[in-house]
Formats: structure tokens, sequence, C-alpha cells
């Protein structure tokens, strides 16, 4: 099955500077990769997702960039900001009637300091 | 965004009873829903497929025995923990999706605490 590796466990910035968390996948048939953040006792909430198809899509200050031949992708934010703190998922799933079982990586755990 | 809603937020029972937990798509019909399990600090991990009008699909390790599933609907999806015991404490989120390549919504979570 698939495996999600995700880097790194913590990553604490200072405001306004940028935030990169890094995840690899092991099933090259994966084609959608969503991000989650979410806060304590919350549901995940989408904040990007990207497909096979796309190299790179972004969302104002958040970007998230799929390198299908090395099964990697990351999730980059920029100009963070306090709120921004929170626990972070990447997800890797293959569609068909598979679509929506998402294997999630470990999590990382960002802390924006003001 | 579809609204999936999860019932009761919060749980706490006695060792070896048995809780119910549901999971309903509001607004939307859910022929697909995600049951997941998450421990403190740890991330989501896929436990079953529910498939309604149809046995759900088991992910390797979980019993199916001890989570009984039930997709009776296409609006409402129930896991059953039978015979709870500590171990079984923990943030069970379902999720389903509208059907396509569109997105996975997520319920508030039930937070379960076995005593």
């Amino acid at each position: 099955g698939e495996n999600v590796e995700q880097h790194p466990s913590t990553l604490s910035v200072q405001e306004g500077d940028s935030a990169v968390i890094k995840c690899t996948y092991s099933d090259s048939a994966s084609n959608y990769f969503p991000w989650y953040k979410q806060e304590l006792g919350k549901r995940p909430q989408l904040i990007i997702d990207i497909r096979s198809n796309v190299g790179e899509k972004k969302d104002q200050r958040i970007a998230v960039t799929l390198n299908k031949t090395a099964k990697h992708f990351s999730l980059h934010i920029t100009e963070t900001q306090p709120e921004d703190s929170a626990v972070y998922f990447c997800a890797a799933s293959f569609g068909g009637t598979s679509y929506g079982k998402l294997t999630f990586g470990q999590g990382t755990i960002l802390t924006v300091h003001p | 965004g579809a609204v999936v809603s999860q019932h009761p937020s919060w749980v706490i029972c006695k060792s070896g009873t048995s809780v119910k937990i549901e999971c309903r798509s509001l607004d939307f019909q859910a022929t697909t829903m995600f049951w997941y399990r998450q421990f403190p600090k740890q991330s989501l991990m896929l436990m079953a497929t529910s498939n309604e009008g149809s046995k759900a699909t088991y992910e390797q390790g979980v019993e199916k025995d001890k989570f009984l599933i039930n997709h009776a609907s296409l609006t409402l999806s129930t896991l059953t923990v039978t015979s709870a015991h500590p171990e079984d404490s923990s943030f069970y989120i379902c999720s389903a999706r509208t059907g396509g390549p569109g997105e996975l919504f997520f319920g508030e979570g039930s937070r379960l605490t076995v005593l």
C-alpha cells in the first residue's frame, strides 16, 4: 500500500518568515495530494491540493509543488502569521473508486512566533 | 462547501460497553464514507471504507467484529465500537466525498474515552 513520509515533525519560524514542509510517497499510482491544517481537537481543514497532472499550485500565501518523478511534494507558506500555527498533514490517494481513501503523513507541528 | 456532521462530539464510557458514532452528510448524498482514527499527537489512520448498501471494507489490522460499520442510507454511516477498552480511546473522524474527483469533507470528529 501507499506510504507517505513527512518532514520535519516540528517547525518553528518567526512571523513573516517562510515555512516549507516536505512529503514523499511510495505509490506511483497516487494522483491526488491534499494538504490539511488541523487545530487541536478539530477536524482537518483542506488548505490546498494538487493533482498529478500539475506541477505547482498557488493560493495567496500558500503553494504546493509536486515532482512526480521523485515522488515528492511540498507545502510552502510565505509571510507566516501566528494564526498559521497548527499541525499540518500531507496526504496521498489515487482516483477511481478509491478516491477519498487518503494515506496521511505523520504531521508537522508549525509554530509561528510573533 | 458540503457539510459532514458527526455525533456525538465526545463520549465517555465504561470498559466493556459499546458506543455508536454517527456520521451524516447534511447537504449531499454520499455513497462512500471513510472512517479514520487519530491517537493523541499522531496522524490520521484509515480504518475502513463505508459503502452504502454493502459491507464495509476494512484496512489491514482493523478488527471488523470490533468496529462495526453500517451505511444504511446515502446520508448516514455509523461506527459502533463494541466491547470498548481503554486502548480504543481515540479521536474518530469520518469523511465523505460528493462523488467524482471533488473535495473530501471531514466531520467534526468524535472523541471517545473509555474508562
